[in-house]
């Protein structure tokens, strides 16, 4: 069966710095894969997915997350956060048509970013 | 409703007690799954269903748990003899029947048990 690991359970930042949350998976076969984000009060909802082609991907709200198949790895990104950013993020990884759209979600990693 | 909506936003209960718990999902997504996030933890999943089928109930943690789907449209999930340990955020999400590999979520349904 599939993991996902976030390495950091907190990252508290100030504005204009950059983020890198890291992800990494445990899976054998080909897999897609997904950065969930959740806002205070808000529900989970898609910042970008990988399913194949361009391991640069880019999403919503200047977010980029770049899948190294090597190291399992599928880290996000952010050259400059905002305040609004202040959020939890979820990365997950689908393991293909055959699992439907069943995601496992690492851990979650809580970014605060200070005014 | 335009998105996934769940019933009740926030449920406390004595221990020993019954739960349902109810999500209403997409209008024609054929997909809903129930996950659970106990404070602090990343979301466990519980069960899946395609159409009123559960092909992957494999997360459900103990028999106490049980979901069911009608009508390709609600599920309920039922919690008997509620432990303190099943305190937690149960999330609901459907997605269309064709392979997108998004999930769109509800809000929870927060449970305490005491």
């Amino acid at each position: 069966a599939q993991s996902v690991s976030q390495h950091n359970h907190h990252v508290i930042l100030s504005e204009a710095a950059s983020l890198e949350l890291g992800c990494n998976y445990s899976y054998g076969g080909t897999v897609n894969l997904f950065w969930y984000v959740q806002y205070p009060g808000q529900h989970l909802q898609l910042l970008l997915k990988y399913f194949s082609g361009d391991p640069l991907v880019k999403g919503i709200k200047g977010f980029e997350a770049e899948f190294i198949k090597s190291k399992f790895s599928f880290n996000l990104r952010k050259p400059s956060v905002q305040w609004s950013d202040t959020a939890e993020y979820f990365c997950a990884v689908n393991a293909g048509r055959a699992a439907g759209n069943k995601l496992t979600f690492g851990g979650g990693t809580r970014v605060l970013v200070k005014p | 409703g335009a998105g996934v909506s769940q019933s009740p936003s926030n449920k406390v209960t004595e221990k020993g007690k019954d739960v349902e718990l109810r999500c209403d999902p997409i209008s024609g997504h054929t997909a809903l799954y129930w996950y659970r996030q106990r404070l602090g933890q990343g979301l466990e999943f519980l069960i899946y269903f395609q159409g009123n089928s559960a092909p992957d109930k494999s997360g459900l943690p103990s028999d106490r748990f049980s979901a069911e789907r009608t009508g390709e449209s609600v599920s309920t999930l039922t919690i008997q003899r509620t432990q303190q340990e099943d305190s937690a955020v149960y999330l609901c999400a459907s997605s269309p029947g064709q392979y997108t590999g998004e999930l769109f979520f509800g809000e929870g349904s927060r449970l305490t048990v005491l």
